[in-house]
């Protein structure tokens, strides 16, 4: 089973600021990472499939990057919406979740 | 807009099998270009995959969960379904249907439903 693990739990961050999260994997899976948001009381919204390609309607403030065991997903400038948790999913062997991030306001 | 729609119980006894049904407001359910999947999330925790099933019947399921679990299609009614046996309080949780494209990329999403397990 591969495990992703996230970093950091939580990012405390103002609005404007530039947030950087991570996700690790334990083995490679190469580019097949998806990034989600999650608001309170909603479904996981995609953000973010095959490490770097932004889904059909999300801002151009959220990219991926990464490769591998290693990957980013950046927020360039924070808005008052997108404080929230955010989750990796890896689907190249099997599909897992890493723990999640939550960022919130400072 | 696709929409997905979770059904059943809200409350299961433990040792129970929990069945749930997903509704898809289309009849993409039909098209191979698909998977359709569950996945839940116990309260203030995170997100764990169940199990996911194509058009051609191909099934594949979390192997932790693989003992006790059954997802099923019934293309007539644009509907897929997911059974999940002796159900335990770990298994309270809300539990969602998806659907995916590019192998496991969940676009779509119904609103959840939440299932507790009690006596």
């Amino acid at each position: 089973e591969i495990v992703l693990t996230q970093s950091p739990a939580t990012l405390s961050l103002s609005p404007g600021e530039r947030a950087t999260l991570s996700c690790r994997a334990s083995q490679s899976v190469t580019n097949y990472l998806t990034w989600y948001q999650q608001k309170p009381g909603q479904a996981p919204r995609l953000l973010i499939y095959d490490a770097s390609n932004r889904a059909t309607g999300i801002p151009a403030r959220f990219s991926g990057s990464g490769s591998g065991t290693d990957f980013t997903l950046t927020i360039s400038s924070l808005e008052p919406e997108d404080f929230a948790v955010y989750y990796c999913q890896q689907r190249s062997s099997g599909l897992s979740f890493g723990g999640g991030t939550r960022v919130e306001i400072k | 807009q696709l929409q997905l729609q979770e059904s059943g119980p809200g409350l299961v006894k433990p040792s129970e099998t929990l069945s749930l049904t997903c509704s898809v407001s289309d009849d993409s359910i039909r098209s191979n270009t698909y998977f359709w999947g569950w996945i839940r999330q116990p309260p203030g925790k995170g997100l764990e995959w169940i199990g996911s099933i194509r058009l051609g019947g191909n099934t594949h399921y979390n192997p932790s969960l693989a003992s006790r679990v059954s997802v099923s299609r019934d293309t007539s009614k644009n509907q897929f379904s997911l059974k999940l046996s002796s159900m335990a309080a770990a298994d309270t949780a809300i539990y969602y249907c998806a659907r995916g494209t590019g192998g496991y990329n969940w676009h779509y999403w119904g609103l959840g439903t939440l299932v507790t397990v009690s006596s």
